[in-house]
């Protein structure tokens, strides 16, 4: 099946220190990435869509110049979380939509997710 | 406004028992609906996905049903083991979007 990696899987850094995420369709292309963050004990919640080729769009109440977002092609996806804060603790998963659905059965492929604690 | 929301927000059974996760969402115009388990700083674990012309999909122990009219999902767990405690997660793929429930917090106690 679809399989959609993310590096690294956790991630420990000083406070104001930049962290970049990459999200990595492996066998097929996705035009469209989404990027979700997970508090403890809370639902995952959708912070931005990433489209290959253009701006990324945000969720309201999410940074834009905080949590940068690049597609650069159609099998990677990366977030960049800028001057990180303790606050900024999370996991972060993203997920991949591919370019065309082959079939009514498939859907959106998910990451492992990114595991991030700022000091 | 789409929105999903599931009932109860925790459960602590002994073993053995089945039991009922319910997943309730806003908007019934749906791709399809799935779901999650989440165990403790892992990603998440793909159980059912129900399209939105299906009734119910079974896997095992699990059997999950969907009623878009009412905009309704459960999922049923026959004689739940500890190993089946996690996080589930309900999910609504409207086709460019999923929406997450809040998730269910179950305990299932040896």
């Amino acid at each position: 099946g679809a399989v959609v990696s993310q590096h690294p899987s956790w991630v420990i850094c000083k406070s104001g220190t930049s962290v970049k995420i990459e999200c990595r369709s492996l066998d097929f292309q996705a035009t469209t990435m989404f990027w979700y963050r997970q508090f403890p004990k809370q639902s995952l919640m959708l912070m931005a869509t990433s489209n290959e080729g253009s701006k990324a769009t945000y969720e309201q109440g999410v940074e834009k110049d905080k949590f940068l977002i690049n597609h650069a092609s159609l099998t990677l996806s990366t977030l960049t979380v800028t001057s990180a804060h303790p606050e900024d603790s999370s996991f972060y998963i993203c997920s991949a939509n591919p370019l065309t659905r082959t079939s009514p059965q498939e859907t959106q492929y998910f990451g492992p997710g990114t595991r991030l604690l700022v000091l | 406004k789409q929105e999903v929301t599931q009932i109860p927000a925790a459960l602590s059974v002994p073993e053995g028992e089945n039991l009922v996760l319910n997943c309730s969402f806003t908007d019934s115009a749906i791709y399809n609906l799935q779901w999650f388990r989440q165990d403790p700083g892992k990603g998440l674990t793909s159980l059912l996905l129900i399209q939105s012309s299906q009734r119910e999909q079974t896997s095992g122990r699990l059997n999950a049903s969907l009623d878009k009219s009412s905009g309704r999902s459960t999922l049923y767990i026959a004689a739940s083991q500890p190993g089946d405690s996690a996080t589930y997660l309900c999910a609504v793929d409207y086709g460019q979007n999923f929406v997450f429930g809040p998730g269910t917090r179950l305990s299932v106690l040896p």
